[in-house]
């Protein structure tokens, strides 16, 4: 089975700290994704990559940076965090020949911003 | 992309097939049909796709028709932890952003004892 795991389920960190999320799959798979998911607004695309050190904007990338070291870890920086990044932020990868459609999702990190 | 439409909410006995219907009538030749779900305060989970055949997973079954206008996701015997909100998406294989998946609001699947 796929398994996409990420640091942490909750998270509460304070108006303008440097936040981290880390996203970790065991599949080789070469595409990862974040979303962050808001009552309402449905799934919105932060940031995609399709290779190590490769990276795509999504819809939503103001505010918001990746990293893409190594194949399996793909990391979300929030470089100073507001409020209005409080939400639900998931993590995908997918497999190569899917056109990265077939997504398979870590349990989310829901991040609370004081 | 092709929009879709599903119906809001369906109830499912425990041991019977639920099947979740989602119309796409303005479908293009080169896309998919996609069904993802989400349980609550979980990520969405795939669970499968197709063009125009028919395909069944070990967890359930598309079936498409001959038209592509509409499609239906068959879990043969729902159980209590079936219960979520089911997506039905249509997308290109290819394109550009190849991530967007756009989820719309989906069918609220309740399995009941």
């Amino acid at each position: 089975d796929v398994k996409v795991t990420q640091s942490s389920r909750y998270l509460v960190k304070r108006t303008g700290e440097k936040v981290f999320l880390e996203c970790v799959q065991d599949m080789d798979h070469e595409n990862m994704f974040w979303y962050r998911q808001d009552p309402g607004l449905g799934l919105r695309l932060i940031y995609f990559s399709y290779d190590v050190k490769m990276k795509e904007k999504g819809d939503i990338p103001e505010g918001y940076s990746v990293s893409r070291e190594k194949k399996e870890r793909f990391s979300l920086i929030l470089e100073s965090a507001s409020t209005n990044q409080t939400s639900m932020y998931l993590c995908a990868s997918s497999p190569p020949g899917s056109g990265g459609r077939a997504q398979y999702f870590g349990p989310g990190t829901r991040l609370l911003v004081l | 992309d092709a929009k879709t439409t599903q119906p809001p909410s369906m109830d499912c006995a425990e041991g019977r097939a639920a099947n979740l219907p989602c119309n796409h009538s303005t479908i293009s030749g080169n896309e998919y049909v996609y069904w993802y779900r989400q349980i609550h305060s979980q990520g969405p989970q795939y669970i499968i796709h197709g063009l125009k055949n028919n395909e069944t997973n070990e967890m359930a079954s598309l079936i498409i028709t001959e038209d592509r206008k509409s499609s239906t996701l068959i879990l043969p015997h729902a159980t209590l932890r079936d219960t979520a909100v089911y997506y039905c998406i249509v997308r290109a294989h290819y394109g550009g952003s190849q991530g967007n998946l756009i989820f719309g609001k989906g069918t609220k699947l309740s399995v009941k004892p």
